[in-house]
């Protein structure tokens, strides 16, 4: 089975700008959370995307939303970029049920913002 | 609300010794919890998960963390340390089945393993 795949892999814009990131879940996974990873925040959550359905929001400004498609694949989008968006954003799919939680990470983007 | 605190920022040890990694948890529920590691460049991998089942959990890699409730941590060990070893090791909680909401995994800041031959 292919694992979660996110493109592309870099990626480097200047600030004003908006920026479309993509993630493929593992073939039958419903659930696709996004992840942002940086040196001094760490790892914090995003969202999570359920069928189609955004169903869990973190602590983040409204520039940041995504969206997920019939097929599960997620995108997530960063409007009018800072230089503080800079960071490695990770999917990561699951089979969403209660022994199911596991979840699996794609190799992440990493944007940076100039 | 969870939380997960790593007590080791960076954690140095050498070839062949015992490998100790310390998480506190706090959460209101009967929690999972987690340990992934990443290696450089890379995305995360799952070493171990704890759902309530057995408190002593096998993962990969000659892995393995204690559940102890009574002290809520999650402590990370192996026996003998591997080159292969260094990386990023974070220590995560979720909370169980909570009305469907799955995706919100609480991470701890990581801890660096170093292994020095």
């Amino acid at each position: 089975k292919a694992g979660v795949t996110q493109t592309p892999r870099y990626l480097i814009k200047t600030r004003g700008q908006q920026v479309t990131l993509s993630c493929s879940p593992i073939s039958g996974h419903r659930s696709v959370s996004w992840y942002q990873q940086t040196p001094g925040q760490g790892l914090q959550f995003l969202f999570e995307y359920f069928s189609e359905t955004q169903r869990n929001k973190g602590n983040f400004p409204g520039r940041f939303s995504g969206r997920q498609f019939s097929n599960s694949r997620s995108e997530m989008n960063v409007s009018t970029l800072e230089l503080g968006d800079s960071a490695l954003y990770l999917c990561a799919s699951s089979l969403a049920g209660r022994e199911n939680n596991e979840q699996f990470f794609g190799p992440g983007t990493r944007l940076t913002v100039l | 609300a969870q939380s997960v605190t790593q007590l080791d920022s960076h954690v140095s040890v050498s070839e062949g010794t015992p490998v100790l990694l310390r998480c506190n948890y706090s959460s209101s529920y009967s929690p999972s919890l987690f340990w992934y590691v990443q290696h450089p460049n890379k995305g995360l991998q799952l070493l171990l998960k704890y759902t309530s089942a057995a408190t002593l959990v096998k993962g990969i890699n000659g892995f393995e963390a204690e559940f102890k409730k009574s002290e809520t941590s999650f402590h990370l060990t192996k026996p003998s340390a591997h080159m292969s070893d260094a990386a990023e090791y974070f220590c995560v909680v979720s909370d169980p089945w909570d009305g469907g909401s799955q995706g919100n995994l609480i991470f701890g800041k990581g801890t660096k393993l170093s292994v020095k031959p």
